[in-house]
């Protein structure tokens, strides 16, 4: 059963420092891996999505990685902003759902941005 | 478009009291789901819809039932709730991930979310 998993928890950074938020996931069986945001009291606002064949995916100051090899995806988030604080969640799908995306979730890292 | 649109957006049930969560999306989409969100957890998918007509069963399907009769509307549908079915509830819909959409068939699209509590 694919299980996936974000750290850190939560996180508090100042105004303007880069970050890293790191996703690991147990079956490398995946077809796709995307990052989404949520913000308190909304839905979900898919980020980047990543193919299984594919190393990096970049959205303005947003760049995504994954290795599927060892199971594990970062997101890496420049020059942050107050705007940027929200819980991140990355979600893969399995190879094995047809054109379904049956996703797979991670429980989360909540960003805070500091002035 | 309003994109995805989730009715009510909150709700106090008593323990074996039954609803209906609205789920409705005016993009055409084929594909839509249901999701929960219990707190400091992951979504968990608890059904899906290929198509009007069809549904399947997702991760956590106990205690739910869905229909969709319509391309657009996809209820859920609480017979017994019980304390355990406390969560947010997520609908999301997309288009069919078959290659043939290239970006465009990859995405979901989420609701803003029901929040239920079951007392």
């Amino acid at each position: 059963k694919q299980e996936v998993t974000q750290i850190p928890a939560a996180l508090s950074v100042p105004e303007g420092e880069n970050l890293v938020l790191n996703c690991s996931f147990t079956d490398s069986a995946i077809y796709n891996l995307q990052w989404f945001r949520q913000d308190p009291g909304k839905g979900l606002t898919s980020l980047l999505l990543i193919q299984s064949s594919q190393r990096e995916q970049t959205s303005g100051r947003l760049n995504a990685s994954l290795d599927k090899s060892s199971g594990r995806s970062t997101l890496y988030i420049a020059a942050s902003q107050p705007g940027d604080s929200a819980t991140y969640l990355c979600a893969v799908r399995p190879t094995n759902t047809g054109t379904a995306s049956k996703l797979t979730f991670g429980t989360g890292t909540r960003l805070q941005v500091t002035l | 478009n309003a994109g995805v649109t989730q009715t009510p957006k909150f709700r106090i049930l008593k323990i074996g009291q039954s609803m209906t969560l609205q789920c409705t999306q005016d993009m055409n989409h084929n594909y839509m789901y249901w999701y929960r969100q219990d707190p400091g957890m992951g979504l968990k998918l608890i059904y899906y819809s290929v198509g009007a007509g069809i549904t399947d069963k997702g991760e956590v399907p106990n205690g739910y039932n869905v229909s969709r009769s319509t391309t657009e509307d996809f209820p859920l549908r609480l017979e017994l709730a019980a304390p355990s079915q406390t969560s947010v509830y997520f609908c999301a819909s997309s288009y069919p991930n078959d290659g043939s959409l290239g970006g465009r068939g990859k995405t979901q699209y989420f609701g803003p979310g029901t929040r239920l509590l079951v007392l």
